[in-house]
């Protein structure tokens, strides 16, 4: 059965101070992993896929990373409208659905 | 690109009544939609799939009689919650895949339904 597992469960920073966060998986025939950004009361928002060990995408602030049994978003120099929960899901090789983790939450104080 | 609209953004109902929530993909054609429904504080739960023209495949548990969920077109799904009772209360969400460029799910901003 695929399983998504993410730590921090919350994650507080000052502005200006970088981290990661993690993303841990077990999946049959990887298809893909994704990273989204969720506001309270919003739905997610894309940021990324990987497919493959060793992929990194970036995007402002973001980068993610993927390795066999993990995937890492870190941040860099936060700033508060980085606010947000950030969830991480994978495509496993058989259906065509998600199976989400259960996200962290990401506070970024000025 | 890939953007997914909702309508309503929120709805009040009384209980026994039915609720009906669409889901556009605005520009590209979806070739799968999926449902969601997330609880406070707590991450994405599956509801069911819908390819366009098929009948949708409901997750265990998931009652298909009380969800009910068309997907009529490329562009549109919709999901019918009948005879709502306050339990259904909650935040739904549904999302797109645009047909044959990967697997990537595009959001809508989700539904809040409060039974009353």
């Amino acid at each position: 059965e695929d399983q998504v597992t993410q730590s921090p469960e919350a994650l507080r920073l000052q502005e200006g101070e970088s981290s990661s966060l993690n993303c841990s998986y077990t999946v049959s025939g990887l298809r893909g992993l994704f990273w989204y950004r969720q506001d309270p009361g919003k739905g997610p928002e894309f940021l990324f896929t990987l497919y493959s060990a060793g992929e990194e995408k970036e995007k402002e602030r973001l980068k993610a990373t993927l390795t066999k049994k993990e995937s890492f978003l870190h941040i860099t120099a936060p700033k508060p409208e980085d606010s947000a929960t950030y969830l991480c899901a994978v495509h496993g090789g058989y259906g065509q659905n998600f199976v989400f983790g259960p996200g962290t939450r990401l506070s970024v104080l000025p | 690109g890939a953007v997914v609209s909702q309508h309503p953004s929120w709805v009040i109902c009384k209980s026994g009544t039915s609720v009906k929530i669409e889901c556009r993909s605005l520009d590209f054609q979806a070739t799968t939609m999926f449902w969601y429904r997330q609880f406070p504080k707590q991450s994405l739960m599956l509801m069911a799939t819908s390819n366009e023209g098929s009948k949708a495949t409901y997750e265990q548990g998931v009652e298909k009689d009380k969800f009910l969920i068309n997907h009529a077109s490329l562009t549109l799904s919709t999901l019918t919650v009948t005879s709502a009772h306050p339990e259904d209360s909650s935040f739904y969400i549904c999302s797109a895949r645009h047909g044959g460029q990967g697997y990537e799910q595009y959001f809508g901003p989700g539904t809040r339904l409060t039974v009353t």
